[in-house]
């Protein structure tokens, strides 16, 4: 079965910590995706790639990194520079987009609850 | 700064009724248009997809998109419980980017 996975499900934080979180996908999508969703709110963009050993800063990269070393994955590090880590955070996977046409949307994995304590 | 706006709702509707979701957006060339269903505390799941002006149907649901008005809707008939969720409205950015999302709005189907 095809799919995206997201690991962990639950993830807690100390404070001056880097975690990083999981993304694996089996459906040979170019293109991966992280959001943010804190409670209320849409998606916002952290980090995406296009392409092998390429990303691009979305609009909240600040205290986050990541990396694109393989086509199936794409982990982000949530970094002790990031103040306000507690969110629901969503990766997700398409086969991007063709002068802005995206074809089926994205698949999205389950997610990671990120919690400091 | 490329934006996707909805109504928070709550949205609350009967059961059997048509729930009607309106999201507007600001990029005159956007191409893209989806609507999202999300549980709580559940991950997003791609109910319908729209890339020209008109209606497009898939069972119970409909979108519309009408790019002159830069508006796009997702009517819902015979509205079941079990569809009580948020919806969200995504959009395409510039092309090689990312979805732009709506806040979402959350409707509840009473029975």
């Amino acid at each position: 079965d095809g799919g995206i996975t997201q690991s962990p499900k639950y993830l807690f934080r100390k404070e001056g910590q880097n975690v990083t979180l999981s993304c694996e996908q089996n459906l040979n999508h170019d293109a991966m995706y992280w959001y943010r969703q804190d409670p209320g709110q849409g998606l916002r963009l952290i980090y995406y790639s296009q392409i092998v050993n390429d990303f691009q800063k979305g609009d909240i990269a600040e205290g986050y990194s990541v990396s694109r070393e393989k086509k199936e994955s794409f982990p982000l590090t949530v970094t002790s520079a990031q103040k306000n880590p507690t969110a629901f955070y969503l990766c997700a996977s398409s086969l991007g987009d063709d002068r802005g046409r995206f074809e089926d949307g994205y698949t999205f994995g389950s997610g990671t609850r990120l919690t400091v304590v | 700064q490329k934006e996707v706006e909805q109504n928070s709702g709550p949205l609350s509707v009967p059961e059997g009724a048509i729930a009607s979701l309106n999201c507007t957006y600001s990029d005159r060339g956007s191409q893209s248009f989806f609507w999202y269903r999300q549980y709580s505390g559940k991950s997003p799941e791609l109910i319908m997809s729209i890339y020209s002006n008109g209606d497009k149907e898939d069972g119970r649901f409909t979108a519309q998109l009408n790019k002159a008005s830069q508006y796009v809707s997702l009517l819902i008939r015979d509205s079941q419980p079990s569809d009580s969720a948020t919806y969200l409205c995504a959009v395409n950015g510039q092309a090689g980017t990312a979805l732009i999302f709506g806040k979402g709005t959350t409707l509840s189907v009473s029975s």
